[in-house]
């Protein structure tokens, strides 16, 4: 079974407007970590946000936010006022972390166009 | 914020040589490092943890004979894709975690694209 679900290949959003992308996970263990990247055109992959399993609060980082919904698995990211450079490749990721390991795994991504 | 560097950032080569493609920690130190292949407009496929000084950990599906993975010291990671085909072009990444960080970030490399002809 999938662990990460990102459902949306593409989207697009206006400048300034607001947009949501989806990211659902599957785990059994308790403890967990949910990550969004945005990796650009050159290929580099560059962390936007962290969720922990147990933090209380939503996380947020400047213009993005995560908004956790645990009972649903869900982890979308918000990214208020979109700017053009804010086109790219978004992939959320889990790190289970009951094992002591940092492997992240990875959803398939959505592709984000943001226009003037 | 920490900085992970890749060489090259690009290469090819011909079917049936080999290739190595390095991972530094240019400003920290990690005891574990993560090799990632990501195909054209696919997601990240983890290929395997690099541990210093051990031997690495292959994900299922991964030849470990085809993909060398050497973990010589705390800044430095080391994949070498031996007797390349063209099905192993594909753009690999690297990540590495710094020691003793209590910090979540895993900080990527640049990326390593690699075309097979």
């Amino acid at each position: 079974a999938q662990k990460i679900t990102q459902t949306q290949p593409g989207m697009f959003v206006q400048e300034k407007e607001a947009v949501t992308l989806d990211c659902t996970y599957d785990t059994s263990d308790p403890s967990y970590g949910l990550f969004w990247y945005k990796q650009p055109s050159s290929g580099e992959m560059i962390f936007l946000i962290y969720q922990g399993s147990y933090d209380q609060q939503n996380a947020t980082e400047g213009r993005y936010s995560l908004n956790f919904q645990k009972a649903r698995k869900s982890a979308n990211l918000v990214i208020s006022a979109s700017q053009l450079g804010d086109s790219a490749m978004y992939f959320c990721a889990m790190r289970e972390e009951s094992y002591n390991t940092d492997k992240l795994i990875f959803g398939t991504g959505t592709r984000l166009q943001v226009f003037p | 914020g920490a900085v992970v560097s890749q060489h090259p950032s690009w290469v090819i080569c011909k079917s049936g040589t080999s290739v190595k493609i390095e991972c530094r920690s240019l400003d920290f130190q990690a005891t574990t490092m993560f090799w990632y292949r990501q195909f054209p407009k696919q997601s990240l496929m983890l290929m395997a943890t690099s541990n210093e000084g051990s031997k690495a950990t292959y994900e299922q599906g991964v030849e470990k004979d085809k993909f060398l993975i050497n973990h010589a010291s705390l800044t430095l990671s080391t994949l070498t894709v031996t007797s390349a085909h063209p099905e192993d072009s594909s753009f690999y990444i690297c990540s590495a975690r710094p020691m003793g960080l209590a910090d979540n970030e895993q900080f990527f490399g640049p990326g390593t694209r690699l075309t097979v002809l």
